[in-house]
């Protein structure tokens, strides 16, 4: 079945230290998004891509880098320039806009 | 102003109520209305989609537009414990931009 897998589900990681969290898509879409999710603020737009070797920045991109490489992944890099970052992140593709987004289950990073 | 706004609740209702949640915007170029609805720990999923003004039912779920009064609402009936989640509206341009608006999300939550 097509879909977006994001790894790990869980992730720790200690104050200092710089993580990756991986997405990957078969779903043969062109974009791919990674969002924020915090309790109260919805969704925040990270970092997006449209097209191989090509990225934007959302708006909360500052502290967090990206790479598109490959069609089917766009890992995001959470540095320890990133203050605050203990949250839910979403990753999701599409093939435009306007038919909307498909989802990842997400993954929970806490700061210890 | 933002441009998409929700009343992030939580709303709770008993069981077989209807509900009703709502979704204000401030841009009058959207034209497409996605609704999403995102269960605990879990990636936001494509509920529904309309087009425009007016109304379009899917089994117990109803979306209305009212593009006049910048209004959108997402409408369950005998709503159920599994309808318990958060509903996201998302309104798209008709012009070619490339990252969906979010609303912040209400929380429902239907108890037996």
């Amino acid at each position: 079945d097509g879909g977006i897998t994001q790894s790990p589900k869980y992730l720790f990681r200690k104050e200092g230290q710089n993580v990756t969290l991986s997405c990957e898509q078969n779903l043969n879409h062109d974009a791919m998004y990674w969002y924020r999710q915090d309790p109260g603020q919805g969704l925040r737009l990270i970092y997006y891509s449209q097209i191989v070797n090509d990225f934007q920045k959302g708006d909360i991109a500052e502290g967090y880098s990206v790479s598109r490489e490959k069609k089917e992944s766009f890992p995001l890099t959470v540095t320890s320039a990133q203050k605050n970052p203990t949250a839910f992140y979403l990753c999701a593709s599409s093939t435009g806009q306007n038919y909307g987004y498909t989802f990842g289950s997400g993954t929970r990073l806490t700061v210890v | 102003q933002k441009e998409v706004e929700q009343d992030p609740g939580p709303l709770s209702v008993p069981e077989g109520a209807i509900v009703s949640l709502n979704c204000t915007y401030s841009n009058s170029a959207f034209q497409y209305f996605m609704w999403y609805r995102q269960y605990s720990r879990k990636g936001p999923e494509l509920l529904m989609y309309t087009y425009s003004s007016g109304n379009k039912e899917d089994g117990r779920f109803t979306a209305q537009v009212d593009k006049s009064s910048k209004y959108i609402s997402l409408f369950i009936r005998d709503s159920q414990p599994s309808d318990s989640a958060t509903y996201l509206c998302a309104p798209v341009g008709s012009y070619n931009t490339d990252k969906l608006i979010f609303g912040t999300g209400t929380r429902l939550q239907v108890f037996p």
